[in-house]
């Protein structure tokens, strides 16, 4: 299995107070992205890294932002949770450029109340 | 715009039984095609993969997946299932410009 942590694994927080979930990756892999998984909509790309300080923004982009300052660390943070943003999250990394072959870590429960 | 449908939501079989697990994409050249599982609780797993060449590509765990131009399939199928695949499968494509689009998964259920 490739080398993806993702903390922390569950959390509850409240509507309107900032979150931020890590990725970290082993594999020196270049490309990172951060999807979120709901219910009858699969997995949606949120914002997704080719470099450290290169972002760029997915189809669900709205509410979140991303940093990259280490090639094994891609944050996401949710700026002021809603409850719409109640999903699991997950971090993928690639090694190629079109995102393809991309291997994911396990995922964050994020409840917002 | 590019789409990936996964026409069954939830499907059912008995241990032992075939399975084949359908997917269509919409795009106007060959994408590259993907087949992810994902077993409750954990992040996704790679199948298998179609790039170019033979269109029946074979994966781990005994899958095999064909793709059809003429249909814009890429059907996933095993001949004889067990317990331990139930499990959501995801169908993904990338078109060759782009990112990878997810289908909405297809929930398999596996009875004794």
């Amino acid at each position: 299995d490739a080398g993806i942590t993702q903390s922390p694994r569950h959390k509850v927080t409240e509507t309107g107070t900032p979150v931020t979930l890590r990725c970290h990756q082993t594999e020196n892999h270049r490309y990172m992205y951060w999807y979120r998984q709901d219910p009858g909509h699969g997995l949606r790309l949120i914002h997704y890294s080719y470099g450290v300080k290169d972002t760029d923004k997915g189809e669900v982009s709205d509410g979140y932002s991303v940093s990259r300052s280490k090639t094994e660390d891609f944050l996401l943070t949710l700026e002021s949770a809603t409850s719409s943003q109640t999903s699991v999250y997950f971090c993928a990394i690639s090694e190629s450029k079109l995102g393809y072959e991309q291997y994911f870590g396990p995922g964050t429960r994020l409840t917002v109340t | 715009a590019q789409s990936v449908t996964q026409p069954d939501i939830h499907i059912t079989v008995s241990e032992g039984a075939s399975l084949e697990l359908r997917c269509n994409y919409s795009y106007g050249a060959t994408p590259y095609l993907f087949w992810y599982v994902q077993s409750p609780g954990q992040g996704l797993q790679l199948l298998l993969k179609y790039f170019s060449g033979d269109t029946l590509v074979q994966g781990i765990k005994g899958f095999e997946a064909e793709f059809k131009r003429s249909q814009s399939s890429f059907n996933l199928r095993k001949p004889s299932v067990h317990w331990s695949d139930a499990a959501e499968y995801f169908c993904a494509v990338a078109p060759r410009t782009d990112k990878l689009i997810f289908g909405t998964g297809t929930r398999l259920q596996v009875f004794p």
